[in-house]
């Protein structure tokens, strides 16, 4: 139990094209997801906090216009990368919290998505 | 951005062997604590937590000690496999107004040897 799916697992964009980035729970409903950024041997960074049905909470640094994350479902999270550039390419991270039962701390990830902007 | 020249801790150690990681937090008020594994190209794997009012738990195969008084933290593997071979990092969760977000660790990379 626990998984989550990220889609697309690999993109390549042209230089101001946007791509949109989607994060499910397969196996229980997650109302908080998390998406994460990481660059080639960096640690995770904390972008944003997605709650269902409400506005993302985004970190400090983070352009809230550039990084669009709606989380229409329990189960559906989508980050929106608008305009991208070179300096986005990245590896993005979603995660989702396991709120029902004696696990409400545990956040699974995704396996990750890999955004190269030429 | 990303920095260059940027070197993550690197542990290698022949299969069979212990492992042991380890990670200093900096946050007093971080009341949750995970260790996640990665393998390349994929995203972190669970592998196990503690709370703040435990010193050591275990797991199969390895073993989380807390000491919270120097803020540290560290992972013990049993009987190293190399499959076990991945980067490592521990997270932080403090709470309150922060419940549910996690700051990571730089990781550590463990090589395993057969």
């Amino acid at each position: 139990g626990a998984v989550v799916s990220q889609h697309p697992s690999w993109v390549i964009c042209k230089s101001g094209t946007s791509v949109k980035i989607e994060c499910r729970s397969l196996d229980f409903q997650a109302t908080t997801m998390f998406w994460y950024r990481q660059f080639p041997k960096q640690s995770l960074m904390l972008m944003a906090t997605s709650n269902e049905g409400s506005k993302a909470t985004y970190e400090q640094g983070v352009e809230k216009d550039k990084f669009l994350i709606n989380h229409a479902s329990l189960t559906l999270s989508t980050l929106t990368v608008t305009s991208a550039h070179p300096e986005d390419s990245s590896f993005y991270i979603c995660s989702a919290e396991n709120g029902q039962g004696l696990d409400t701390d545990t956040q699974y990830f995704g396996p990750g998505t890999r955004l190269t902007v030429l | 951005g990303e920095s260059v020249g940027l070197h993550l801790p690197t542990l290698s150690v022949q299969e069979g062997d212990n492992s042991i990681i380890n990670c200093a937090y900096s946050n007093s008020a971080s009341d949750y604590f995970i260790w996640y594994k990665q393998e390349s190209g994929k995203g972190p794997q669970f592998i196990i937590d503690i709370r703040s009012n435990m010193d050591k738990r275990q797991g199969q195969r390895v073993t989380v000690l807390l000491n919270k008084t120097v803020k540290h933290l560290s992972l013990q593997i049993a009987a190293t496999q190399p499959g076990d071979s991945a980067v490592y990092f521990c997270a932080e969760n403090a709470g309150g107004t922060s419940y549910g977000k996690l700051t990571f660790g730089q990781g550590t990379i463990l090589t395993v040897h057969p």
